[in-house]
């Protein structure tokens, strides 16, 4: 059964800091998703990588996948209290649409 | 930006309660699932439904859990005898083939 693993589970960074939070899975997928979500809120989409080498990227946030070595990366770059959020990774069983998430990151941004 | 809507928001119930969540997909969607998240904690896949059908199915997904699709919009999830371990924030999502799952609000069940 596929598992996913993030780390770190909670960061605490300050303002203009640059952060990389890791996301392993146990099993051939190919394709990862990173989800962002706000307390209480929906999980809204942020990247969809979809082969190995993909480099995407938004506004202060990077995303990479390496499916060989089984290894998403999200990449904060200079980070704003607004990127305050929880971050899941996700990827799904291979041959079938079920994401199994990760643990989650809840990222806290200091001024 | 169409999007996936779920109702009620918030539903209190009595331990033993049947509830009906509900969710309308996004319209030319053909992928439809249910995930719940405990207070905390990750999110947890449930079911998925495809060409009027349960495609897949988790564990935690037992026989006091169903999935219907009744008019071709609607997507609901009954639970025939609510637990207190039920209690959790309960997201709806759509997908068309393999975009990614685009997600509801979220129904927040409490059983008390």
């Amino acid at each position: 059964e596929l598992k996913v693993e993030q780390n770190p589970l909670f960061l605490s960074m300050q303002e203009g800091k640059n952060y990389t939070i890791y996301c392993n899975y146990s099993t051939t997928s190919d394709r990862l998703y990173w989800y962002r979500q706000d307390p209480g809120k929906s999980l809204e989409s942020l990247f969809v990588l979809l082969s190995n080498g993909a480099v995407k990227q938004e506004g202060r946030l990077m995303a990479s996948l390496d499916t060989k070595a089984r290894l998403s990366t999200l990449h904060i770059t200079a980070a704003v209290h607004d990127l305050s959020a929880t971050y899941f990774c996700a990827a799904p069983n291979f041959g079938n649409e079920k994401l199994t998430f990760g643990t989650g990151t809840r990222l806290t941004i200091i001024p | 930006e169409p999007e996936v809507t779920q109702t009620p928001s918030h539903q209190v119930t009595q331990m033993g309660q049947e509830v009906i969540l509900r969710c309308v997909p996004i319209s030319n969607h053909l992928y439809f699932y249910w995930y719940r998240q405990i207070l905390g904690q990750k999110v947890e896949f449930l079911v998925s439904f495809y060409n009027n059908e349960i495609s897949e199915k988790s564990e935690i997904f037992d026989d006091q859990f169903s999935v219907e699709r009744p008019d071709g919009s609607n997507f609901t999830l009954k639970i025939r005898s609510t637990k207190l371990e039920d209690s959790a924030m309960y997201f709806c999502a759509s997908s068309d083939d393999r975009a990614p799952l685009h997600f509801g609000n979220g129904t927040r069940l409490t059983v008390t």
